[in-house]
């Protein structure tokens, strides 16, 4: 399967704990995006990379909030201290630069449960 | 104003019915305009780009009218399996900036 593979698929932790998820983009493409969905509500925007620089952060990204890109090639997103308010479905996806994000292929996500 | 908005629905039509969606857009210096389809619990995927000339696939066609900044989704012969959420997704520049997807209308198609 050549598409976007996140991982855990689920997640359930304690508040207050860290959790890191992890994103491997399809592999020919240079820029990777996360997104945070909740029931209900459309994919929001929290971060892009193009290759390993991080171009752009919403201001959704709390300072709890850290995602890298070490390589150019998988992603990580980290949150510290999780808050029951973190609890979402954590979306990773990838797309060609020479496309933009005109086409984003989405992978199947990662539910965050905090309890 | 929400930069992207959508009617949440729920759109409840017959199998065989026409259904139309529209979304509107705020930022009037948008530039690229999507259709994604989500099924339940599942992750989004591209349905259609919406060029300024309107398009066709089959039997969805997309829309845009720039002077009033939305865009528009049609089905014809509506599936059953056409059943799930439409999110509309904007960008400013086009390839330069994150997408901004709104809230999504859910279609159930009925028997």
């Amino acid at each position: 399967d050549t598409g976007v593979s996140q991982n855990p698929r689920h997640k359930i932790t304690k508040r207050g704990q860290n959790v890191t998820f992890r994103c491997d983009p399809i592999s020919e493409h240079n820029r990777l995006y996360w997104y945070r969905q909740t029931l209900g509500q459309g994919p929001e925007f929290l971060t892009y990379f193009q290759n390993e620089a991080q171009l752009e952060k919403s201001r959704l990204l709390s300072d709890r909030f850290s995602a890298e890109r070490p390589k150019g090639s998988f992603s990580t997103l980290e949150i510290q201290r999780t808050e029951q308010g973190d609890s979402a479905m954590y979306l990773c996806a990838s797309s060609p630069a020479s496309l933009g994000n005109e086409k984003l292929f989405f992978g199947s996500g990662t539910q965050l449960s905090v309890l | 104003r929400k930069e992207v908005e959508q009617d949440p629905g729920p759109f409840n039509v017959p199998e065989g019915a026409t259904v139309a969606f529209n979304c509107t857009y705020s930022n009037s210096a948008s530039q690229s305009f999507f259709w994604y389809r989500q099924d339940c619990r599942k992750e989004p995927k591209l349905l259609m780009s919406v060029y300024s000339s309107g398009n066709e696939d089959g039997r969805f066609t997309a829309q845009l009218n720039r002077a009033s900044q939305y865009i528009s989704l049609l089905i014809r012969d509506s599936k059953l399996s056409d059943s799930a959420t439409y999110l509309c997704a904007v960008n400013s520049f086009s390839g330069n900036t994150p997408l901004v997807f709104g809230k999504g209308t859910r279609l159930s198609v009925i028997a």
